[in-house]
């Protein structure tokens, strides 16, 4: 299974964009790699996920290395309600299709 | 279309105790995985049941058993429980993929057990 790392916390001005990085170096070749987050005292929630082109949604948008080694997901315009942890999960395409989330980014936006 | 419910949503319990957690998937999934979150962690896998049988497991011990309904709803139970046992349940429900990667997983809000 792939290791990621992430920054333990980062911060963001209100209305300004943030970029999440996250290393995952040990990737597979067909890993899809998702995000997801999780609002305080709530379950986690699908952000957006892709495997080699850079991905949008109306949520955030994916950019992903041409080497697959990293991935930022950016989220354009930040808001009080996107203060969150944002996991980035490296994610089997078949199998078990566990997910194996690690301590993730705190993100904290200040207005 | 309903999202995924939970029960209890807090639970208090004695060390040795048995506990029942239950789950309430998403509309037409038939896929439901079980996630331990301590405080401060990510989630932790536990198991996963597609179509009323196990289809995976994480690094638990036996004493963490799950069912899956024939309506998809699923219960986690732990027997013998100890202190370590405290966090945050989680399930997560998701459909049959139609192709790889589509595998998305909904959460619902947990059950927060507390063992005394």
């Amino acid at each position: 299974d792939a290791k990621t790392t992430q920054p333990n916390s980062m911060e963001s001005n209100e209305e300004e964009p943030v970029h999440l990085p996250c290393n995952h170096s040990t990737i597979s070749g067909t890993d899809y790699i998702h995000w997801y987050r999780q609002l305080p005292s709530q379950g986690p929630e699908y952000v957006i996920h892709g495997l080699t082109s850079n991905v949008n949604n109306r949520m955030a948008s994916l950019a992903i290395a041409e080497d697959r080694k990293s991935s930022t997901l950016i989220l354009h315009r930040a808001t009080l309600r996107d203060a969150a942890v944002y996991y980035c999960i490296p994610h089997k395409a078949s199998g078990t299709y566990k997910y194996i989330f690690g301590t993730g980014t705190r993100l904290k936006v200040l207005a | 279309e309903t999202g995924v419910t939970q029960s209890p949503t807090h639970l208090i319990k004695t060390r040795g105790q048995q506990v029942t957690l239950r789950c309430s998937s998403q509309s037409g999934h038939n896929t439901v995985s079980w996630y331990q979150q301590a405080l401060g962690q990510g989630p932790q896998f536990i198991f996963q049941y597609y179509r009323e049988e196990e289809n995976g497991r994480g690094n638990f011990p036996p004493r963490f058993s799950g069912l899956q309904f024939p309506n998809y709803s699923s219960e986690l139970n732990v027997n013998a429980l100890e202190l370590d046992d405290s966090a945050l349940y989680l399930c997560a429900s998701s459909l049959d993929p139609v192709g790889p990667g589509l595998n998305i997983q909904y959460f619902g809000a947990g059950t927060r057990l507390s063992v005394l």
